[in-house]
């Protein structure tokens, strides 16, 4: 069974230090997809990544996709308090990981 | 941009009622909807998959008689919670997917629909 493993869970931060979320599968999948979710809200699109090695950046966001390794990668720089959400990653027949929920402080 | 609607948005039922949650894809003709389940604080389970005019596919544990999902058109998919009871309180949340130009599968998120059973 296909398996989506986010780490951390929780990630509390601080304005201006840079950290990484991952997201590791457990099968051959052609595509991730990292979202955002504030709260009571619905899901927000950030990435799609769709080969091996791909690299997306937006704004103080970036994701990274290793197929071979099976890992995926979502690294803030800089963060701000705007960025406090959950993120999740999912792979593509949408099986979602765990969610990292991130809290920014100022 | 491609947007999904979701209706209601809230809704309160009573135990032993239906309630039908609508999602509609409003400016793009959706190859697949997909319905999810999200607990407080929890991630989303997908509970079926379904494309137009055929019959959806529903994740294993999902119980079929009781989550009927009906997709008549490219642009609406119908999710009816039959005889809810309370532990089906949840926060529901469709997707719809058309094919981009990549071939990717872009996925366009509807609102959610809170669900509360009393």
């Amino acid at each position: 069974e296909l398996k989506v493993e986010q780490n951390p869970l929780f990630l509390s931060m601080q304005e201006g230090k840079n950290y990484t979320i991952y997201c590791n599968y457990s099968t051959t999948s052609d595509r991730l997809y990292w979202y955002r979710q504030d709260p009571g809200k619905s899901l927000e699109s950030l990435f799609v990544l769709l080969s091996n090695g791909a690299v997306k950046q937006e704004g103080r966001l970036m994701a990274s996709l290793d197929t071979k390794a099976r890992l995926s990668t979502l690294h803030i720089t800089a963060a701000v308090h705007d960025l406090s959400a959950t993120y999740f990653c999912a792979v593509d027949d949408m099986r979602f990981g765990a969610g990292t929920r991130l809290t920014v402080k100022p | 941009g491609a947007v999904v609607s979701q209706h209601p948005s809230r809704v309160i039922c009573k135990s032993g009622t239906s309630v039908k949650i609508e999602c509609r894809s409003l400016d793009f003709q959706a190859t697949t909807m997909f319905w999810y389940r999200q607990f407080p604080k929890q991630s989303l389970m997908l509970m079926a998959t379904s494309n137009e005019g055929s019959k959806a596919t529903y994740e294993q544990g999902v119980e079929k008689d009781k989550f009927l999902i009906n997709h008549a058109s490219l642009t609406l998919s119908t999710l009816t919670v039959t005889s809810a009871h309370p532990e089906d309180s949840s926060f529901y949340i469709c997707s719809a997917s058309r094919q981009g130009r990549l071939l990717a599968y872009e996925q366009y998120f509807g609102p959610g629909t809170r669900l509360t059973v009393t």
